[in-house]
């Protein structure tokens, strides 16, 4: 079975500083990647997606992500993060699962809390 | 759109009581599903539906039971609560097409005294 490491699980930064959040998953087939955030209070919002192509995708709000296959990894980058960035980030991955459905596999979350 | 809609938002039960969470989604999709989210534990998967009528268990089935009787809406039901069933609850649907993303309600906060 698939599974997703998000090995930080709370992240303090000061304004303006750069941010990169770990996600390995484990799982040798085709997978499609996610960055889901959760403001305080609100519901999961998609931040980004990785299908093919191009192995740096950029999301919203200025961030972006690295697909790198030889290291099943898809860490989660921002140059500069503001206070509104305060949230907890969910890393996703969606494989084919038995009977024909996609399956999305979930990380822990990894809480970053930014001081202004 | 609505997109994927949830009710209720909050609710408090007792230990023994029963409920019945309501999701529902007007984009048409095929899939959807259920899931938990805990502090530290992630989101995790109670049950899932492939179409209308089918259903089927996730990771942490146990004390819950869900019924697809129409495309648009997938019930999750607590038949006896228990504390540990204390959680946000979050109903997912997307198409089966191999590259679409999953579309989440907004949650439901349950607490079981």
């Amino acid at each position: 079975a698939q599974s997703v490491s998000q090995h930080n699980h709370h992240v303090i930064l000061s304004e303006a500083a750069s941010l990169e959040l770990g996600c390995n998953y484990s799982y040798g087939g085709t997978v499609n990647l996610f960055w889901y955030v959760q403001y305080p209070g609100q519901h999961l919002q998609l931040l980004l997606k990785y299908f093919s192509g191009d192995p740096l995708v950029k999301g919203i709000k200025g961030f972006e992500a690295e697909f790198i296959k030889s290291k099943f990894s898809f860490n989660l980058r921002k140059p500069s993060v503001q206070w509104s960035d305060t949230a907890e980030y969910f890393c996703a991955v969606n494989v084919l699962g038995s009977g024909g459905y996609q399956k999305v596999t979930f990380g822990t979350g990894t809480k970053l809390q930014v001081i202004p | 759109n609505a997109g994927v809609t949830q009710t209720p938002k909050f609710r408090v039960l007792k230990t023994g009581q029963s409920m019945t969470l309501l999701c529902a989604q007007d984009m048409n999709h095929e899939y959807m599903y259920w899931y938990r989210q805990d502090p530290g534990m992630g989101l995790r998967l109670i049950h899932y539906s492939v179409g209308e009528g089918t259903t089927a268990k996730g990771e942490v089935p146990d004390g819950y039971n869900v019924s697809r009787l129409k495309k648009q809406n997938f019930l999750l039901g607590l038949e006896s609560a228990a504390p540990s069933q204390t959680s946000v609850y979050f109903c997912a649907s997307r198409s089966p097409e191999l590259w679409d993303r999953v579309y989440f309600g907004p949650g439901t906060r349950l607490t079981v005294t």
